[in-house]
């Protein structure tokens, strides 16, 4: 069974810091996404990545960015956080036709 | 714009009650759906899929789900709910081939025993 790791399970951050989010997948999968997931919004692709150094933007990718140095892993970076960047963001991973596999999530708190 | 729509946002139900949630889809060409729950404290799970074929669709926990292509919806149903049903469910949709996955928002379940 394939397993999403994230770093963090709840993370506390101020104003302005800058923070990252850490996924890894151990089934060699090409896919990796970020999600965040918000009451009464479900969840919101943020970035995604289909290959080692490539990136493509979801929907949201405003304020973040992120980094894919080796394949099993997949970073989400806060360049500067934000009160409305206060969420739970969901790392996942697939391959070309299986079903996204989610990580546990990291619910982050920027104060 | 490529969305998923799903109208209840709360749902509450006594145990043996039938469930159904409703989704629609708003996509172009040949579409993936999915289903996936999310249980309290838990990550998110797949429940079923449609791909191709038999419209109708049977997951894990006795759910089912039928894809209507003139109505662009994917409901999920279940006969006889239990209170361990519980849970916020998700429905998705990508284009086939494409991996981007778009989620519906939502729907919060809660199953009175």
């Amino acid at each position: 069974d394939v397993k999403v790791t994230q770093s963090s399970r709840y993370l506390v951050k101020r104003t302005g810091e800058k923070v990252f989010l850490e996924c890894v997948q151990d089934m060699d999968h090409e896919n990796m996404f970020w999600y965040r997931q918000d009451p009464g919004l479900g969840l919101r692709l943020i970035y995604f990545s289909y290959d080692v150094k490539m990136k493509e933007k979801g929907d949201i990718p405003e304020g973040y960015s992120v980094s894919r140095e080796k394949k099993e892993r997949f970073s989400l970076i806060l360049e500067s956080a934000s009160t409305n960047q206060t969420s739970m963001y969901l790392c996942a991973a697939k391959d070309r036709d299986s079903p996204l596999h989610f990580g546990n999530g990291t619910r982050l708190t920027v104060t | 714009a490529q969305s998923v729509s799903q109208h209840n946002h709360h749902v509450i139900l006594s145990e043996a009650a039938s469930l159904e949630l409703g989704c629609n889809y708003s996509y172009g060409g040949t579409v993936n759906l999915f289903w996936y729950v999310q249980y309290p404290g838990q990550h998110l799970q797949l429940l079923l899929k449609y791909f191709s074929g038999d419209p109708l669709v049977k997951g894990i926990k006795g759910f089912e789900a039928e894809f209507i292509k003139s109505k662009f919806s994917f409901n999920l149903r279940k006969p006889s709910v239990q209170w361990s049903d519980t849970a916020e469910y998700f429905c998705a949709a990508r284009s086939t081939g494409f991996q981007k996955l778009v989620f519906g928002t939502g729907t919060r379940l809660l199953v009175s025993p």
